[in-house]
């Protein structure tokens, strides 16, 4: 199946500072990538969907600018946790696909993120 | 508010045993259905995506069954493995959104 990598797998960080996640699709062109993230014991939320050269579609409750997502190329999605706070700690997964929701998603292996 | 509910949790199976569970969800505007497994350290891997009501999908040991009349999909291990051990995550696509249930654990006892 097509690969998907995301960097860092872990991250702590300090209340105030910014992160970034990048998620890159390396066997394949994704047209489409999605963030999710996920608090203990809950389900995958979906954050944003965002297609390659265009603006992110975010979910209802995701701030776009608290959470900043870029989608520069057909293999590359980066999300910027701006002025991270405690409450902003969560594991944060990826997910690229060749067509939109319909489509089959391969996702990443996620990145723990920990802010102090 | 649109909810996907799997059931049970969790759940214990004896190796060679085979094992079923359940996905629900709302039955209106329904597109399609995708089923994953996801294990410990790994990224979540797509095992079937369902779009026909009546729809029978097969890998191997796994296979599923959805129907959309009545909202659920039933997810089938027969002759489970230690390697079958994970949580098994199903997916709503509809109205242009995709909502995931909680999941099923599922630990293969040897």
């Amino acid at each position: 199946g097509a690969v998907v990598s995301q960097h860092p797998s872990r991250v702590i960080c300090k209340s105030g500072t910014s992160v970034k996640i990048e998620c890159r699709s390396l066997d394949f062109q994704a047209t489409t990538m999605f963030w999710y993230r996920q608090f203990p014991k809950q389900s995958l939320m979906l954050m944003a969907t965002s297609n390659e050269g265009s603006k992110a579609t975010y979910e209802q409750g995701v701030e776009k600018d608290k959470f900043l997502i870029n989608h520069a190329s057909l293999t590359l999605s980066t999300l910027t946790v701006t002025s991270a706070h405690p409450e902003d700690s969560s594991f944060y997964i990826c997910s690229a696909s060749l067509g939109g929701a319909s489509y089959e998603q391969y996702f990443g292996p996620g990145t723990r993120l920990t802010v102090t | 508010i649109l909810n996907v509910e799997q059931s049970p949790q969790s759940l214990h199976v004896q190796e060679g045993d085979s094992t079923n569970f359940t996905c629900s969800f709302p039955s209106s505007n329904f597109y399609a259905l995708h089923w994953y497994r996801w294990e410990t350290a790994k990224s979540p891997e797509a095992l079937f995506v369902m779009t026909l009501n009546g729809d029978e999908k097969k890998k191997g040991r796994i296979s599923a069954t959805l129907n959309t009349k009545e909202g659920y999909s039933y997810l089938y291990i027969k002759g489970s493995q230690p390697e079958d051990s994970a949580t098994y995550l199903c997916a709503l696509n509809r109205d242009d959104k995709i909502i995931f249930g909680k999941g099923t654990r599922l630990h293969i006892l040897p």
